[in-house]
């Protein structure tokens, strides 16, 4: 029971041009989400979150978007650069659960030159 | 320390055999997490430790799994008989509370290989 999904496994973009991560997810209990960037062969860091109070969180070139409604969120990155290349994780957590992430599958992504 | 350590990076050990993974938070960390990532998959929540004690062990998968934080710090991951489903990147996190709005700290993780 799949409750984070990310459904693209790869995406390439140009670099100076917006990359879009997607996600959806299915526990309507959740009210907390965040974005983690991963480099092969180390962890998971922190990217942005967005409590489920807002529909959108921006911090420099990162923007998330929630869409509750829809159970959707959204990372944009603009202007993409070639150091954007990585594995995205989009995670979950719920009040109650607050130390418990969901993570979901991850997206590649390559921005090239 | 700088950053959440583990150790060690990498293990390969034989099916049947007991294995032991470390996790050094960051100093002054009060949370650890054990997480577990399998080839294509996102981590999985495995225990969540507030202080010395196991706050959330529910996703520990059986009772061949079994960790402890004996002084509050330090934290090590045991697996008894190892099975080849086992091997994944197995992940540590630590914050300062619980869960905050920065997330928690990773670490580089342990990739175990049971052959």
């Amino acid at each position: 029971d799949q409750q984070v999904k990310q459904n693209s496994p790869s995406l390439s973009v140009q670099e100076g041009r917006i990359s879009i991560l997607n996600c959806d997810y299915t526990n309507s209990m959740f009210d907390y989400f965040l974005w983690y960037k991963k480099y092969p062969a180390e962890g998971p860091t922190f990217l942005i979150s967005i409590s489920s109070i807002k529909d959108k969180n921006e911090d420099g070139r990162f923007t998330v978007f929630l869409n509750k409604s829809a159970k959707h969120l959204s990372l944009h990155i603009v202007p993409s650069q070639p150091g954007d290349s990585a594995v995205y994780f989009c995670a979950a957590s719920a009040t109650g659960t607050a130390s418990k992430l969901t993570f979901g599958t991850g997206t590649r992504l390559q921005v090239t030159l | 320390g700088a950053g959440v350590s583990q150790t060690p990076s990498n293990k390969v050990t034989e099916k049947g055999k007991y294995v032991e993974l470390r996790c050094d938070p960051i100093s002054g960390h009060t949370a650890l997490y054990w997480y577990r990532q399998s080839l294509g998959q996102g981590p999985e929540f495995l225990i969540y430790f507030q202080g010395t004690g196991a706050a959330d062990d529910s996703g520990l998968p059986n009772d061949r799994f079994f960790a402890v934080r004996p002084e509050g710090s330090v934290s090590t991951l045991k697996i008894q008989r190892t099975e080849r489903g086992d091997s994944a990147v197995y992940l540590c996190a630590s914050s300062q509370l619980k869960l905050q709005r920065s997330g928690y700290t990773f670490g580089s993780g342990t990739r175990l290989t049971v052959v």
